[in-house]
């Protein structure tokens, strides 16, 4: 079946970029996802992309796809202490009728 | 105005008893889902429903079931709960097979 990969962990100093990766094996996967969980909050969706795709950018937000790899990465430029927060990558297939979740990516901004 | 909104925010119950989770979005989507996410915060699919009609069931034990009324509502109803039963429980409206909603979940503790 579908699997979404991520790393657990993240932590960044204030004002430095941050890269989240995610790995996917469904290469039908014609949706991709960046959710943000915030403590005590539900998700957030932040952006998405379309495998026919490579890149979107979304003011601090550059979302790049390697489809021959299946590999999605988030770059967040100059980040915040409010950008402290679980990242989810998800991954849709149009027939499937769901969004399979990474385990998502724990980041944490230092001062 | 909430787009997608879950009662009750929290619930404490103890183990053996039934608990009903209630989920209603006003945003005319065709599809709701229900997910679970562990205390790892891992995030799970339960069930998906289209149009009142049920088209994902992620493996979940039968003492959980789901029920729509309408469209715009579905609830999850929870028999005889166990301790692995404690989570946050996240309802989801989509109204394509590119984007979801989240609601701001349920927060389940069996004791």
């Amino acid at each position: 079946g579908e699997d979404v990969e991520q790393s657990l962990f993240l932590s960044v100093r204030e004002g430095d970029s941050s890269v989240i990766n995610c790995t996917y094996t469904d290469s039908s996967s014609t949706y991709l996802y960046w959710y943000k969980q915030e403590p005590g909050a539900g998700l957030q969706l932040l952006t998405y992309i379309f495998s026919n795709m490579d890149m979107k950018q979304d003011q601090r937000l550059t979302v790049l796809l390697n489809k021959k790899d299946k590999h999605l990465s988030l770059r967040i430029a100059d980040t915040q202490t409010g950008d402290s927060a679980i990242y989810f990558c998800a991954e849709r297939t149009p027939n499937a009728g769901k969004s399979t979740f990474g385990d998502g990516t724990t980041l944490t901004v230092k001062p | 105005d909430t787009a997608v909104s879950q009662t009750p925010k929290y619930l404490v119950t103890q183990m053996g008893n039934d608990k009903s989770i209630k989920c209603e979005q006003n945003l005319g989507h065709d599809t709701m889902y229900w997910y679970k996410q562990d205390s790892k915060k891992f995030l799970k699919i339960m069930f998906s429903y289209n149009n009142k009609e049920l088209i994902i069931n992620e493996t979940v034990p039968n003492r959980f079931s789901p029920k729509s009324p309408d469209k715009a509502h579905l609830n999850l109803h929870i028999n005889s709960l166990e301790l692995g039963d404690s989570a946050v429980y996240f309802c989801a409206s989509s109204p394509d097979s590119e984007t979801q909603y989240f609601g701001p979940g349920t927060r389940l503790l069996v004791l």
